[in-house]
């Protein structure tokens, strides 16, 4: 069972470079989030998609743009990468309503930009 | 607005025994929920457990328990005898429902626990 799948693992970019990190969940959950890991600052959440067709801002959104492909797949990009958006990317997945809302985790995309 | 904060970067306890986090957080939605996850050094992040608001009882799942103070808007975890395997990284964190409807999590900076035999 895959659960949550994020790809790539790892990725070094240069400044002013774009790209694209994936992730694709299998467990049927409406919503699907995006956060970045950085050290002493906890999981800054960046954008997230409570269903398909909809997304919206996270607490860091800038410099970041999201795209709900379909229920399965939610993809970030970055667009012109910055040194200060090094970090530890985790895209999760949850039920839109009802239950706890627990969220299940993908293992994490660390990113590094020159 | 939606804040969770953690006090404690870092926490020693001797193996076997127990131990509190502190999590206090702020929300004007009366309909939230509360969780504490687990994130070891090999980096995945493990759901330990979670509180509704509107629960009576404080959550326990197995040597994790959860110390609702909805009145003083904090939610402890404690665990009990730990373990070696115990040292990590913990996150608080509160969902509440979004703009776009749905649930949107946000999570607080965190505490290691060093468990020492």
């Amino acid at each position: 069972n895959a659960g949550v799948t994020q790809t790539p693992k790892f990725q070094v970019l240069k400044t002013g470079q774009s790209m694209t990190l994936q992730c694709a969940q299998d467990m049927n959950h409406n919503s699907m989030y995006w956060y970045r890991q950085d050290p002493g600052m906890g999981l800054r959440l960046i954008y997230y998609s409570a269903s398909e067709g909809t997304t919206d801002k996270g607490e860091v959104p800038n410099g970041y743009n999201v795209s709900r492909l379909n229920k399965r797949e939610f993809s970030l990009r970055l667009e012109s990468a910055a040194p200060s958006q090094t970090s530890v990317y985790f895209c999760a997945s949850s039920v839109r309503t009802g239950n706890t809302g627990e969220l299940f985790f993908g293992e994490g995309s660390r990113l590094t930009v020159l | 607005a939606q804040k969770i904060t953690q006090t404690q970067p870092g926490m020693f306890v001797q193996e076997k025994e127990a131990v509190t986090l502190d999590c206090t957080y702020d929300t004007s939605d009366p309909s939230y929920g509360l969780f504490w996850y687990k994130q070891p050094s090999s980096g995945e992040m493990i759901f330990l457990i979670y509180q509704g608001s509107y629960d009576q009882q404080n959550a326990t799942e197995g040597r994790y328990s959860l110390n609702f103070q909805k009145a003083r808007k904090s939610a402890n975890l404690v665990i009990s005898a730990s373990q070696l395997g115990d040292s990590a990284m913990y996150f608080c964190a509160m969902r509440e429902v979004g703009n776009t409807g749905g649930f949107k999590t946000i999570f607080g900076a965190g505490t290691r626990l060093f468990v020492k035999a």
